[in-house]
């Protein structure tokens, strides 16, 4: 079965710092999906990604899938404490129409005023 | 814009109790998914539906049953609430598509005195 790790398992920044998130697959990807969980709350999706090399921007939240499709990460730029939250990323690993997705443990995101 | 909703936000049960999880999609999704989600051990699978009457299993199905009459709306039923089903409840659809997107509710949080 399709395993992901997502890194760091938590992060603490100062409000207008940048940072990256990173996740991790141990097969192929069909397809890599960011969402954000404001705690205790259900999951926001953010992107979406299928590609390789393929890289797309929400704001201040840039996603990318690497060439082997193995590896994405997401960066936000000048962050805010509206950035706060659990990042999880999401993966198809096979291209059919049930969609099941296997998720990473996801990142908790403090932003610091 | 999609809409996931889930009966309830707060639930609190004894052990053995019977429980019900509902959670309705207005988007005319094919799928729906029962996830529960735990410190440390990220989103898990209960159970998903591609159809009406149609389940099959996910990663952690022990414990639970799963209802889906309408395609609207698919139900969470722990037969014997227990303890260690305490958790976060969340329910998402999607319209069944090769990378389509899934769509996740605001989530119920449950607890099994």
């Amino acid at each position: 079965s399709q395993e992901l790790e997502q890194s760091p398992q938590s992060l603490i920044v100062q409000e207008g710092k940048n940072l990256t998130i990173n996740c991790t697959s141990s097969k192929t990807l069909y397809g890599l999906y960011w969402y954000k969980q404001k705690y205790g709350e259900g999951l926001i999706f953010l992107m979406m990604l299928q590609k390789g090399g393929e890289e797309k921007s929400h704001e201040k939240i840039t996603a990318k899938l690497d060439e082997k499709k193995q590896q994405s990460s997401l960066h936000i730029t000048a962050s805010q404490p509206s950035h706060a939250g659990i990042y999880l990323c999401g993966a198809d690993g096979s291209n059919n129409a049930g969609n099941m997705l296997t998720f990473g443990g996801g990142t908790r995101l403090m932003v610091k005023p | 814009d999609v809409k996931v909703t889930q009966s309830s936000r707060y639930l609190v049960k004894r052990t053995g109790e019977k429980v019900f999880l509902e959670c309705v999609q207005d988007m005319d999704h094919e799928n729906m998914f029962w996830y529960r989600q735990d410190p440390g051990l990220g989103l898990r699978l209960i159970y998903f539906s591609y159809d009406v009457k149609m389940k099959e299993k996910g990663d952690i199905p022990e414990g639970y049953s799963v209802s889906r009459e309408k395609k609207e709306r698919f139900s969470l039923i722990l037969e014997s609430a227990s303890t260690n089903q305490t958790s976060m409840y969340l329910c998402a659809s999607s319209p069944g598509l090769a990378g389509s997107t899934q769509y996740f509710g605001p989530g119920t949080r449950l607890t099994v005195l």
